[in-house]
């Protein structure tokens, strides 16, 4: 079975802090994503890697910073988090094209 | 026009009904079509993919695909209370492999 884990399921931090949302996948998948999903407005995609140190923008990339530098392991992050931040962080993984993704458990991020 | 557009619901249908939930896209050379459900604060879950024009079925779940009419729906037989749940359709775009582009969700209620 194909795991992804997220580092926090729950997460408080402060206006101005920097924050690290840690992904990481066991079954080797080539491509990894980062979502944030907030009621009314879906799944929207922040930004993508296809390879380890490749990464692409998403959707809505402004105030996100992502790193790849394991296959395994995808982190996002928050340079200076704002309130508007606050929302549901998806962490996704795919072997390759035209396939499924598989998700991890997700981190609801608080920003006060 | 969004990319990819589902009611949003709710969808109310009483236990034991067939429930039908619709999704139409506008790359008309999409390659691949998934359906995920998401369960309220977890993450999207796989229940079924579909690549080829007709019917698949996998237990209780039918997945139709008309790619001449750029639509793709969900057959929910046998309805359970515990398919309640917010069914997300996504698509492989043909301008984009690498990607899955959802749609915002449609919010099932079985009623007992």
């Amino acid at each position: 079975d194909v795991k992804v884990t997220q580092s926090s399921r729950y997460l408080v931090k402060r206006t101005g802090e920097k924050v690290f949302l840690e992904c990481v996948q066991d079954m080797d998948h080539e491509n990894m994503f980062w979502y944030r999903q907030d009621p009314g407005l879906g799944l929207r995609l922040i930004y993508f890697s296809y390879d380890v140190k490749m990464k692409e923008k998403g959707d809505i990339p402004e105030g996100y910073s992502v790193s790849r530098e394991k296959k395994e392991r995808f982190s996002l992050i928050l340079e200076s988090a704002s309130t508007n931040q606050t929302s549901m962080y998806l962490c996704a993984s795919t072997p390759g094209l035209y396939n499924e993704q598989f998700f991890g458990p997700g981190t609801r991020l608080t920003v006060l | 026009q969004k990319e990819v557009e589902q009611n949003s619901g709710p969808l109310s249908v009483p236990e034991g009904a067939i429930a039908s939930l619709n999704c139409t896209y506008s790359d008309r050379g999409s390659q691949s079509f998934f359906w995920y459900r998401q369960y309220s604060g977890k993450s999207p879950e796989l229940i079924m993919f579909i690549y080829s024009n007709g019917d698949k079925e996998d237990g209780r779940f039918t997945a139709q695909l008309n790619k001449a009419s750029q639509y793709v729906s969900l057959l929910i037989r046998d309805s359970q209370p515990s398919d309640s749940a917010t069914y997300l359709c996504a698509v492989n775009p043909y301008s984009s492999a690498s990607k899955i582009i959802f749609g915002s969700g449609t919010r099932l209620s079985i009623r007992p």
